[in-house]
């Protein structure tokens, strides 16, 4: 079974700042893919960044970035000059396959606030 | 960018109601999903479907809920007697690939049950 834990539940970071989303998982899977999803008030979810656990090189869209640590199985997000409208519910999930599908699992969430 | 389409964007039931939330998935995917969201709390993984049948089922997908593709264009979830704890954000997803390939959610459909 595969486990993701986020145990911050809310951050808040000044507009144009940095900040770092902590996430942790577990799994038993060799195979595995690690992604954050934002969920803005409108509770669409919007899916961030992917990465796959088999690669080490860290995934990065824009002003966003990842730092994988698989040994720690260890998976934050960094957004960087951070803007109002990052203003959102992350999730951070991992996917493994199940017999013809795969499946995600989600963290609780974080809510991040950014301050104009 | 294709959209997974999701109606309606919110049903009102009464308790032990049936009720029956639609999807049209993205054309040529293979993989469909349904996932829940208690407000408030985690994404939960409902279902998977893929072939024409059931995957992979979580427990909360108990003897009350179905699924399923009709027409070759809509996913069905349905709700046989509905609970008041079956409020939730119900969202639909598909993809093109088993593993690693992104997750196409729809908007979701909030239900509350009265």
């Amino acid at each position: 079974a595969q486990t993701v834990t986020q145990s911050q539940p809310e951050m808040s970071v000044q507009e144009a700042e940095t900040v770092t989303l902590s996430c942790t998982y577990d799994t038993s899977e060799n195979n595995y893919y690690l992604f954050w999803y934002k969920q803005p008030p409108s509770r669409q979810m919007i899916l961030v960044i992917r990465q796959e656990a088999y690669k080490q090189q860290n995934a990065t869209e824009n002003r966003f970035s990842v730092n994988f640590q698989k040994a720690a199985k260890s998976f934050s997000l960094k957004i960087s000059d951070s803007q109002l409208g990052d203003t959102a519910m992350y999730f951070c999930a991992s996917s493994t396959r199940t017999g013809a599908n795969s499946k995600l699992t989600f963290g609780k969430g974080i809510t991040l606030s950014v301050r104009p | 960018e294709p959209e997974v389409t999701q109606t309606p964007s919110h049903q009102v039931t009464q308790m032990g109601q049936e009720v029956i939330l639609r999807c049209v998935p993205i054309s040529n995917h293979l993989y469909f999903y349904w996932y829940r969201q208690i407000l408030g709390q985690k994404v939960e993984f409902l279902v998977s479907f893929y072939n024409n049948e059931i995957s992979e089922k979580s427990e909360i997908f108990d003897d009350q809920f179905s699924v399923e593709r009709p027409d070759g264009s809509n996913f069905t979830l349905k709700i046989r007697s509905t609970k008041l704890e079956d409020s939730a954000m119900y969202f639909c997803a598909s993809s093109n690939r088993v593993l690693g390939e992104k997750l196409f959610f729809g908007s979701g459909t909030q239900l509350s049950v009265l």
